[in-house]
């Protein structure tokens, strides 16, 4: 079995400043990979960032980039110049090839002016 | 390219009356999934298809939730009957077939029932 974990249920950044999302996961796979899905009160789950296990460069879009640490099979994700935009819920997503998705418990990150 | 659509919006329905959300794929896209998030929780999956066959639905109460893809294009899924627990909203995800294919969301159906 495979789990996530999301140790911040909450999170809080000003505008303009840099916050850091945690997430830890567990896997017996070898090969998976790990997303970061963004949930605005609109409900659309949004893909964030996309990481392949087997590629050690972290990955990044534009503001938004990873930390991928596979020996500690930690994935954090890091919000570059806050927006009020970015104001939503942030599901950490494992998957592999002999499994589904398994998503965290979410954060929900708040954007104060 | 258009996104996954799903209707309705939002229903509401009293507790024993049955319901149906419809969904529409990513054109393409051969994997479809029926996620079912309780207020303040992540998606859980009830059912996912690989074109018009069942690949996992073993989170799907059976005794009163069904869900079809027929032509492994759009699907439904039916609650009959609705209990009160089953208010959540229902999200309709699609991705191209593969591991590690992201999945894209539609908006998702608000379901509270009364």
């Amino acid at each position: 079995a495979q789990t996530v974990t999301q140790s911040q249920p909450e999170m809080s950044v000003q505008e303009a400043e840099t916050v850091t999302l945690s997430c830890t996961y567990d896997t017996s796979e070898s090969d998976y990979y790990l997303f970061w899905y963004k949930q605005p009160p609109s409900r659309q789950m949004i893909l964030v960032i996309r990481q392949e296990a087997y590629k050690q460069q972290n990955a990044t879009e534009n503001r938004f980039s990873v930390n991928f640490q596979k020996a500690a099979k930690s994935f954090s994700l890091k919000i570059s110049d806050s927006q009020l935009g970015d104001a939503a819920m942030y599901f950490c997503v494992l998957t592999g090839t002999a499994s589904k998705l398994t998503f965290g418990t979410g954060t929900r990150l708040q954007v104060t002016l | 390219e258009a996104g996954v659509a799903q209707s309705p919006r939002y229903k509401i329905i009293e507790k024993r009356q049955s319901v149906a959300f419809w969904c529409n794929p990513i054109s393409g896209h051969a994997t479809l999934y029926w996620y079912q998030q309780i207020l303040g929780q992540g998606p859980k999956l009830l059912i996912q298809f690989q074109n018009n066959g069942v690949v996992d639905d073993s989170q799907l109460p059976k005794d009163r939730f069904s869900a079809e893809r027929l032509k492994g294009v759009d699907s439904t899924l039916k609650i009959q009957p609705a209990k009160l627990e089953d208010s959540a909203v229902y999200l309709c995800a699609s991705s191209l077939t593969g591991v590690g294919s992201p999945l894209h969301f539609g908006n998702g159906t608000r379901l509270t029932v009364t």
